[in-house]
């Protein structure tokens, strides 16, 4: 049981170039998440999605985008890489436990450098 | 708008002492409030978590201490350890919906020897 999985671990990119974020699960979730970690502003969520075919929109989904491919897999992709996207990207899972569990489950980032 | 809010920024502490990390929060209708701890080049992962139904909540040597009226809630750690040294995060959710977290900028403790 691997969890979250991230690939790759690190990168680096050029401006205006476009990469994909892979994230792989093997806990059965439903809900699926990409965040985006900068220094002093905590974790924000980009896109998410609660169930495989379905994705909406987070705090920051601009200049990205996402493919739920299956129940397991949850892609993020820079179109055109700007500096400003220069971070550390979390994929998480959600644990779907009774009512009330919004545990998640977090891979171990992807550092990603735009020059 | 900053909707959870937390505080101090950075906390140090000796070793045996107890670590208190707060966090305020805006929307009355959150009911879920966790707090998720992460090391260096690791991914966060869940220390421990309360509902609004209940006022302390403890783990081991981790409380949580919820006060509902005052909107606010905190993280105690009794006993830190160096071993305890990391990036701690608040967060808060609200039902019905897809239990989206929204968190707190994060603190880093460091816990000295």
């Amino acid at each position: 049981n691997a969890g979250v999985t991230q690939t790759p671990k690190f990168q680096v990119l050029k401006t205006g170039q476009s990469m994909t974020l892979q994230c792989a699960q093997d806990m059965n979730h439903n809900s699926m998440y990409w965040y985006r970690q900068d220094p002093g502003m905590g974790l924000r969520l980009i896109y998410y999605s609660a169930s495989e075919g379905t994705t909406d929109k987070g705090e920051v989904p601009n200049g990205y985008n996402v493919s739920r491919l299956n129940k397991r897999e949850f892609s993020l992709r820079l179109e055109s890489a700007a500096p400003s996207q220069t971070s550390v990207y979390f994929c998480a899972s959600r644990e779907d436990r009774g009512t009330f569990s919004y545990e998640q489950y977090f891979g171990p980032g992807t550092r990603l450098t735009v020059t | 708008q900053q909707q959870v809010k937390q505080s101090p920024q950075s906390l140090i502490v000796q070793k045996g002492g107890i670590s208190i990390i707060n966090c305020a929060y805006e929307n009355t209708a959150f009911d879920y409030f966790p707090w998720y701890q992460q090391f260096p080049g690791k991914g966060p992962a869940l220390l421990i978590a309360i509902r609004p139904d209940v006022s302390e909540k403890k783990e081991g040597r981790f409380t949580i201490s919820f006060n509902k009226s005052a909107k606010q809630f905190s993280l105690h750690i009794m006993d830190s350890q160096p071993g305890d040294s990391a990036t701690y995060f608040c967060a808060a959710a609200f039902r019905p919906t897809n239990s989206k977290l929204t968190f707190g900028k994060g603190i880093t403790l460091s816990v000295r020897p």
